[in-house]
């Protein structure tokens, strides 16, 4: 049980066009899902927070208007990443929190989407 | 401030002895402290977590975690490697009482070798 997958696993993409990334979870209802970036050999970075129905909270320094997230059901999220540019390119990695898992609740991740910008 | 200390960049161990990689916090209040791991190029698995109750945590993959207070450790600890435990490991803290988003706080990340 709560497995979230993610797709594409990896997409290459030329500077300036957009890309969508999806994170389900597949076997139970997400109310907050997070996104993370992580870059070669290093820690994760919190990207920003997304509760269903409502507008993402992006940690400090992240462009809300280029990392466009969206959290339409309690199962999807989506992050598409505007007009993108090879700075861009990193791992992104999402996790989604149960919903009524309470406090003590486990944050389940996806398997990642490795991100090339041309 | 609220922070999370692995002290080892990397880990390397016999197959077959047993392996500890470390991990301290600093929270204002009680922590919840998790484990996860990284495979190369993929999400990360949960492996266990602590939140009340024996300190002592069992999880995933023959895997355990003490929980020590007075030293704000959550170490993560296996009787015996094996090659296939090479991999990343976070450990993470939530503040419950800071924290109302259910974020957590990572730690820098230590690579285990286990070598034949």
């Amino acid at each position: 049980g709560a497995v979230v997958s993610q797709h594409p696993s990896w997409v290459i993409c030329k500077s300036g066009t957009s890309v969508k990334i999806e994170c389900r979870s597949l076997d139970f209802q997400a109310t907050t899902m997070f996104w993370y970036r992580q870059f070669p050999k290093q820690s994760l970075m919190l990207m920003a927070t997304s509760n269903e129905g409502s507008k993402a909270t992006y940690e400090q320094g992240v462009e809300k208007d280029k990392f466009l997230i969206n959290h339409a059901s309690l199962t999807l999220s989506t992050l598409t990443v505007t007009s993108a540019h090879p700075e861009d390119s990193s791992f992104y990695i999402c996790s989604a929190r149960m919903v009524a898992g309470g406090p003590t609740d486990t944050q389940y991740f996806g398997p990642g989407t490795r991100l090339t910008v041309l | 401030a609220q922070s999370v200390a692995q002290p080892e960049d990397q880990v390397n161990v016999a197959e077959g002895n047993p392996l500890t990689v470390k991990c301290t916090y600093s929270v204002s209040g009680n922590p919840y402290l998790f484990w996860y791991v990284q495979y190369p190029n993929r999400g990360l698995q949960f492996l266990l977590k602590y939140i009340t109750g024996d300190n002592l945590v069992k999880g995933s993959y023959g895997f355990e975690a003490e929980f020590n207070k007075s030293q704000t450790s959550f170490h993560l600890k296996k009787p015996s490697a094996l090659v296939s435990d090479s991999a990343l490991y976070f450990c993470a803290v939530r503040d419950i009482e800071k924290d109302s988003n259910y974020q957590l706080i990572w730690g820098a990340g230590t690579k285990l070798i286990i070598k034949p």
